[in-house]
């Protein structure tokens, strides 16, 4: 069983609309969570990290965590179309440093 | 403030032969980790070091792999033996100590001929 899983998509929306990426974990002991985004050919970029339950908003991005259900997710509002990437999930087990495993990503594509 | 350092960017080597890869973490960061993503794939762990240590070597494979993070100097992921099936993109990250953000460098691609 996958430790991070993620729909591999393509997901496609429409430019101005609500982009909703999902990701579930396996270890429930878990406690660290990151999104990063990968445009094709270039390194990952962090976008968001999130510890507690609830919501975190930073900018256009918001990031949702449920540990009873084993679920993050991340909102973009406002999709524009340089949006369009891969993006990845991360979990850890602790808040400190650490190894992150990653889910295989969510192409996302926004068309204008 | 200079990001994450990796050289070379992409890297050729025949079959048999040995792939160094460099890594210098971004200024004030201790932490170094070295991932491997396939073509289509996600990333996947390899191994993570602070100076002089190696503190989880939990993904690295048990042959021909070896890494490092001297006291002075970058950290060298070291392939030996290069096979076809290492041709992959891997990407170092640093974090600064008791963080669990991570920030990656742009990267080395290895191309095993």
């Amino acid at each position: 069983q996958k430790e991070v899983e993620q729909n591999s998509g393509p997901l496609s929306v429409p430019e101005g609309a609500i982009a909703s990426l999902n990701c579930t974990y396996s270890d429930r002991g878990s406690q660290s969570f990151f999104w990063y985004r990968q445009y094709s050919g270039k390194s990952p970029e962090l976008i968001m990290s999130i510890y507690s339950n609830g919501d975190k908003e930073d900018g256009r991005f918001t990031a949702q965590l449920n540990k009873a259900s084993q679920y993050v997710s991340l909102l973009i509002r406002d999709s524009q179309p340089s949006d369009s990437a891969t993006y990845l999930c991360a979990g850890g087990i602790i808040q400190g440093a650490q190894k992150l495993v990653f889910g295989q990503g969510t192409r996302l594509t926004i068309n204008p | 403030n200079a990001g994450v350092m990796q050289n070379p960017r992409h890297l050729v080597r025949r079959r048999g032969q040995e792939a160094r890869l460099r890594c210098s973490p971004m200024k004030g960061h201790s932490h170094v980790y070295w991932y491997r993503q396939l073509p289509e794939e996600g990333l996947k762990f390899m191994v993570y070091l602070q100076k002089e240590n190696i503190i989880d070597e939990s993904g690295m494979p048990k042959e021909r792999f070896s890494a490092e993070f001297p006291k002075e100097g970058p950290s060298i992921l070291r392939i030996q033996q290069v096979v076809r099936g290492d041709s992959a993109a891997y990407f170092c990250a640093s974090s600064p100590p008791s963080s669990s953000e991570q920030f990656f460098g742009p990267g080395t691609r290895l191309t095993v001929l």
